[in-house]
């Protein structure tokens, strides 16, 4: 069955520090790989999207993923944290139809 | 271009009442889909429709049910409310077989069950 794990269920980080947010799926063929973000009250707003092809996705706000097949992950990136980025953020895996989220890593920015 | 949009934004019912929440896709989608998130979780899938028709369905019982209307707009309907129906509800758009599967979100409908 198709799953999605994200290890860390918080994260504190330093405004300018870099960020990774880990994400490992469970899925038995290619994945279609989703990273959303998620501001308190609202809805889901896409950060990028894996397919096929290049395994680093670069995303809006300066965020990147990078697909790496062999660890069944699929982690987010940023070089350098704003005080905007504090959000929760939740990784997808879809099968089909489906959508298939983790948990999320709920995100402190820390001036 | 009008986003996804959901109403309405909060509903306070009682155990037992049954709950109706809209949603419009985003312009030039035709398939919407449902999830509930319960505080501190990730979305879960509730059911896709596409032409009208559901078409798949995740772990929800009977009692949750859809509608989705020729514009593509689509309603949830959940009978027989319990308190653990309280959640989140989000509906997402997209436009089937492109195969990109992207889905768009709306804000959602905060469902409090008393």
């Amino acid at each position: 069955a198709q799953s999605v794990t994200q290890p860390d269920i918080h994260i504190t980080v330093s405004e300018g520090a870099s960020l990774e947010l880990r994400c490992n799926y469970s899925y038995g063929a290619t994945p279609y790989l989703f990273w959303y973000v998620q501001s308190p009250g609202q809805g889901l707003q896409l950060l990028l999207k894996y397919f096929s092809g290049d395994t680093l996705v670069q995303g809006i706000k300066g965020f990147e993923a990078e697909f790496k097949r062999s660890q069944s992950s699929f982690n987010l990136r940023k070089p350098s944290v704003h005080w905007s980025d504090a959000a929760e953020y939740f990784c997808a895996v879809v099968t089909g139809n489906q959508f298939y989220f983790g948990t999320g890593t709920s995100l402190t920015v820390i001036p | 271009e009008t986003g996804v949009t959901q109403s309405p934004t909060h509903l306070i019912k009682t155990r037992g009442q049954q709950v109706t929440l809209r949603c419009s896709s985003q312009s030039g989608h035709n398939t919407v889909s449902w999830y509930q998130q319960a505080l501190g979780q990730g979305p879960q899938f509730i059911f896709q429709y596409y032409r009208e028709e559901e078409n798949g369905r995740g772990n929800f019982p009977p009692r949750f049910s859809g509608l989705q209307f020729p514009n593509y707009s689509s309603e949830l309907n959940v009978n027989a409310l319990e308190l653990d129906d309280s959640a989140l509800y989000l509906c997402a758009s997209s436009l089937f077989m492109t195969g990109s599967n992207e889905q768009f979100f709306g804000p959602g409908t905060r469902l409090t069950v008393l």
